[in-house]
């Protein structure tokens, strides 16, 4: 079974920083996909960033980027220039890429990000 | 575009009543999946369904739970004999098919169990 683990459970950074939240997993399996949610206050899932492990590129969106190292299994989100609405609980989450039925995500136990005015 | 919809947002039940949670996915995306979120955790995969199929529910307790997916109408989570322990955030998600379609998630309903 495959699992995911967020070893921070709270962090901070200054407004306009930038931060770096931590994610690793374990797995068999040399495809899959790895994901990063983010959970405000309203308790909304909201997808931020995904990557899929056959890529050596890093995924990025805007502001968001992450750090893939498919040896080291290592996924870390690094967030610049953090504004205030990135204040919210941070999820890494795992899929395989295998197996008609094998769909479903697996979670880390999340990271919380404070914003410092 | 409406997204994934949950009702009601928040349950409230005395031990021992049904609760019974509806999922209305994005409108083309065939399938379903149930998350449960305790407090202060993450959240745990419970079932994947599409239409009127149950395709993996290895994370739905053995009692009491039960969910489905019918050809008309929206996914329904259906809790029988509510324990406190059921008290937490269920969150559905859906995509429309296939292993590289990503999971869009609904506003999660939060259950209390009094």
């Amino acid at each position: 079974a495959q699992t995911v683990t967020q070893s921070q459970p709270e962090m901070s950074v200054q407004e306009a920083e930038t931060v770096t939240l931590s994610c690793t997993y374990d797995t068999s399996e040399s495809d899959y996909y790895l994901f990063w949610y983010k959970q405000p206050p309203s308790r909304q899932m909201i997808l931020v960033i995904r990557q899929e492990a056959y890529k050596q590129q890093n995924a990025t969106e805007n502001r968001f980027s992450v750090n893939f190292q498919k040896a080291a299994k290592s996924f870390s989100l690094k967030i610049s220039d953090s504004q205030l609405g990135d204040a919210a609980m941070y999820f890494c989450a795992y899929r395989s890429a295998y197996n008609f039925g094998n769909e479903k995500l697996t979670f880390g136990t999340g990271t919380r990000l404070t914003i410092i005015p | 575009n409406a997204g994934v919809m949950q009702n009601p947002r928040h349950l409230v039940r005395r031990r021992g009543q049904e609760a019974r949670l509806r999922c209305s996915p994005v409108k083309g995306h065939s399938h379903v999946y149930w998350y449960r979120q305790l407090p202060e955790e993450g959240l745990k995969f419970m079932v994947y369904l599409q239409k009127e199929n149950i395709i993996d529910e290895s994370g739905m307790p053995k009692e009491r739970f039960s969910a489905e997916f019918p050809k008309e109408g929206p996914s329904i989570l259906r809790i029988q004999q509510v324990v406190r322990g059921d008290s937490a955030a269920y969150f559905c998600a859906s995509s429309p098919g296939g292993l590289t379609d990503t999971q869009y998630f609904g506003p999660g309903t939060r259950l209390t169990v009094l």
